[in-house]
């Protein structure tokens, strides 16, 4: 059975800071997925990594794939108050019937000023 | 844009009531998904559906069943609601099986 951890579960930030958010999963998988909600609102998908050494950016935010380590990160750079919301990993498995999305736990992320 | 609706945003029902959730999508995707969404747990699949008539079971189908008669529109029922399913439910849908899923606004279900 897949399993997808995230860590941490809740990070306070401080504006112009860095920090990292980690997605670790169980077994192979085809993609991974990076998520964002906000309170009270649908998910909006960030990233998509397909291969190992994936590497996409937006703005403040990158995120990175090793598929041999099994991990991805979401790193945020220089955080700001608009990216305050709760982020989620998902880790998609191909199958005949479809993709089957497993997410992670989120990690509420808050930005003080 | 794609666009996925649900047909409720906050929904509060009794112990033992026949729950209906729906979902439509207008973009003519072949498959569609049930969330439920608890916190700290992420979300957990509940059922799927790739064709009209067709469904597959998810991760944790017990307590719940869906319909999809037609293309556009994927129904989750629970048959007689519990508190333990009182949670925020997701719906998504996507082109094809290999296709990014885009997720609907949600329904918050409260059971009493």
């Amino acid at each position: 059975e897949l399993k997808v951890e995230q860590n941490p579960l809740f990070l306070s930030m401080q504006e112009g800071k860095n920090y990292t958010i980690y997605c670790n999963y169980s077994t192979t998988s085809d993609r991974l997925y990076w998520y964002r909600q906000d309170p009270g609102k649908s998910l909006e998908s960030l990233f998509v990594l397909l291969s190992n050494g994936a590497v996409k950016q937006e703005g403040r935010l990158m995120a990175s794939l090793d598929t041999k380590a099994r991990l991805s990160t979401l790193h945020i750079t220089a955080a700001v108050h608009d990216l305050s919301a709760t982020y989620f990993c998902a880790v998609d498995i191909l199958q005949a019937a479809g993709n089957k999305l497993t997410f992670g736990g989120g990690t509420r992320v808050l930005v003080k000023p | 844009d794609v666009k996925v609706t649900q047909s409720s945003r906050y929904l509060v029902k009794r112990t033992g009531e026949k729950v209906f959730l729906e979902c439509v999508q207008d973009m003519d995707h072949e498959n569609m998904f049930w969330y439920r969404q608890d916190p700290g747990l992420g979300l957990r699949l509940i059922y799927f559906s790739y064709d009209v008539k067709m469904k597959e079971k998810g991760d944790i189908p017990e307590g719940y069943s869906v319909s999809r008669e037609k293309k556009e529109r994927f129904s989750l029922i629970l048959e007689s609601a519990s508190t333990n399913q009182t949670s925020m439910y997701l719906c998504a849908s996507s082109l094809g099986p290999e296709d990014e899923q885009y997720f609907g606004p949600g329904t918050r279900l409260t059971v009493t």
